[in-house]
Formats: C-alpha cells, structure tokens, sequence
C-alpha cells in the first residue's frame, strides 16, 4: 500500500506571494491532517479534514486555508507569504473511525520563504 | 540531511544500551498517546500508543509509560541501536480529536 504523498518535496517562494501544497492520503484513509514543523515552534497543528468538510482547527492566521476533494485528497494554501512561514509541512492521513486514530505522516514539503 | 530543530535536548547512548526518552505532556483531559519517531528528511514515524486507561504498553523492544499523575510520558527502547538515532516525539490528544499536540522532541543519538 502507497503511503502518504505530498508534493512538491521542495519549494522556495517570495515574501507576498502565495502557495499551494498538496497531499495525497492512503487509499481509504478519508482524513487529512496538516502541521508546520519549525526548529523554533515544534510541530504544530493547522487543521484536520474529513469527507470533505474542516473538522479542526489551530491557531494560525486566515492565510492559512485547505480543502479536501472528494477523493480525500486536499490542498493547503498560504497566501501573502512571510518569511516566518518558511518550514516543513507536514500532511498526515487517518482512517477516522477505525479502531484506531493513527495518523500517518508524509515526507512534508519544504517551503522556503526568501 | 534536513535538520528537525536546532536546540533540541539531546540523549547519547552506547550502542545496546537501554534508552530512556522522557516527555512532559500539557492537558490532563488528554487520554491518547503517541509516540513518533523522525529521522533526517522524513516526516514522523509511529512507534508505540497508550491509551489513558493503562499505565504501561509494551512493542518491540519499545515500552511506553504513562504517570497520569504528573502528567509524565517516558519511552523505554531496549538494546539500543544506531537504527535508532533519531528525533522522538511525543505527542497527546484527546480521543475524539484528531488534532496531536507535539512536544518539543529529544534527539536520540547512539554511539556505536
């Protein structure tokens, strides 16, 4: 079974512009996880999907946003970037009502922001 | 390789000793627990979960202990090899939740 996919693997970006990170879960997995990984702050959550809808939320800004498609593959977008949004990102996918809520996390995209 | 954090505390073993990697976790409405494990360049890897209603769960040549009472985590890797050299994470969440609040990570470095 493929594991959890996400591209790009790396991207570099200028302050003000926008990006759009994308994950694809594990066959059957319908949730979607993201987090940012910093040397500073840790690995902290930006939200949760699941059947299309946002089911959790962390405390980053509104230019933080996602969506998932009904394949449960989604997308994370940050718009007008800045310098601290440089970091690892990091998508996990769940199977959400199994008996297990193990997340599954991908390689991340590295977003450098110059 | 891509470094994980830059000032994360840092624990040297001997190769085959017995590593102990603590956590101190914040919410005690938490009542799930993992640890993960991230190597260089990879996003975090599962290792082993506790359940709050137990107090010690035990995997291959990994046991995890939970101390409800002080809010404390500890991960118990037996015969540690350089395999193991790692990042370890543990993390916390609340069952019905699939939002995990990470720690802030040890660096397991082992010396052959």
């Amino acid at each position: 079974k493929a594991g959890v996919t996400q591209t790009p693997r790396y991207l570099i970006k200028t302050r003000g512009q926008q990006v759009t990170l994308s994950c694809s879960p594990i066959s059957g997995h319908r949730s979607v996880s993201w987090y940012q990984q910093t040397p500073g702050q840790g690995l902290q959550f930006l939200f949760e999907y699941f059947s299309e809808t946002q089911r959790n939320k962390g405390n980053f800004p509104g230019r933080f946003s996602g969506r998932q498609f009904s394949n449960s593959r989604s997308e994370m977008n940050v718009s007008t970037l800045e310098l601290g949004d440089s970091a690892l990102y990091l998508c996990a996918s769940s199977l959400r009502g199994g008996s297990s809520n193990e997340q599954f996390f991908g390689p991340g995209t590295r977003l450098t922001v110059l | 390789g891509e470094s994980v954090g830059l000032h994360l505390p840092t624990l040297s073993v001997q190769e085959g000793d017995n590593s102990i990697i603590n956590c101190a976790y914040s919410n005690s409405a938490s009542d799930y627990f993992i640890w993960y494990k991230q190597e260089s360049g990879k996003g975090p890897q599962f290792i082993i979960d506790i359940r709050s209603n137990m107090d010690k769960r035990q995997g291959q040549r990994v046991t995890v202990l939970l101390n409800k009472t002080v809010k404390h985590l500890s991960l118990q890797i037996a015969a540690t090899q350089p395999g193991d050299s790692a990042v370890y994470f543990c993390a916390e969440t609340m069952d019905s939740s699939y939002k995990l609040i990470f720690g802030s990570g040890t660096r397991l470095l082992v010396r052959p």
